[in-house]
């Protein structure tokens, strides 16, 4: 079953804007990550968060972790046509395992 | 060049064959997974492994077969019993299994 629910399913913006996504989850987690899947292609990792972290940044990517509300933000900031793609948030569920349960994403769209 | 391959890119199948998908990592991780990603939706995982010889079921394995006979290669399998195969397969591989996963860039299987 689906642990991550990634919201909006789709979104639509110009090049410049800046790009919200969340994630919410249902049980405790260890860790939470993102991933971005351009059309066809296989996933590409972009931010992992520890439950014990809050706000993490890599370049324009900036990720929120609100434990207390079992939830993610991924924020991309001065968007570019070229960061049109699904985006995926997915969570251990706390095992340590390493399985993953991924959300069913977001499918951004940059326009020019 | 360091990376995960999957071979081949499309794949097509006959009612009633087996058909085995390839994975090979030269990263030197010890967990190799599968996935299945239908449209519009997130991964869904089938088997992984942590550890050569090793391997357990994923949340949906029935009509599935791997093995893991070497730490760098995870072919999947997919047999006659699997009743609606058509879908993108993605296998991924982590240096253990709380770290990052990687993923390959998947293979397309259509049933004919």
């Amino acid at each position: 079953s689906q642990q991550g629910e990634e919201d909006p399913q789709a979104l639509s913006i110009q090049e410049g804007e800046n790009a919200t996504m969340n994630c919410s989850y249902k049980t405790s987690i260890n860790n939470l990550q993102w991933y971005r899947q351009n059309s066809g292609r296989g996933l590409v990792h972009l931010i992992l968060i520890r439950s014990n972290e809050r706000e993490k940044h890599s370049g324009r990517l900036r990720v929120t972790l609100d434990t207390s509300k079992k939830s993610s933000s991924l924020l991309i900031t001065a968007s570019r046509a070229a960061d049109t793609a699904s985006y995926f948030c997915a969570t251990d569920r706390g095992s340590t395992l390493g399985r993953l349960y991924f959300g069913r994403g977001t499918q951004l769209t940059v326009w020019p | 060049d360091g990376g995960i391959t999957q071979s081949p890119k499309y794949l097509f199948r006959k009612e009633g064959q087996n058909v085995t998908l390839s994975c090979e990592q030269n990263l030197n991780h010890d967990a190799m997974y599968w996935y299945r990603q239908d449209p519009g939706q997130g991964l869904r995982l089938i088997y992984y492994s942590q550890i050569v010889n090793d391997f357990q079921k994923g949340d949906i394995a029935e009509g599935y077969s791997v093995s893991r006979e070497k730490k760098e290669s995870f072919p999947l399998t997919v047999t006659s019993a699997q009743k609606n195969p058509t879908a993108f397969y993605l296998c991924a591989s982590s240096r253990d299994r709380a770290d990052t996963q990687y993923f390959g860039p998947g293979t397309r299987l259509t049933v004919l």
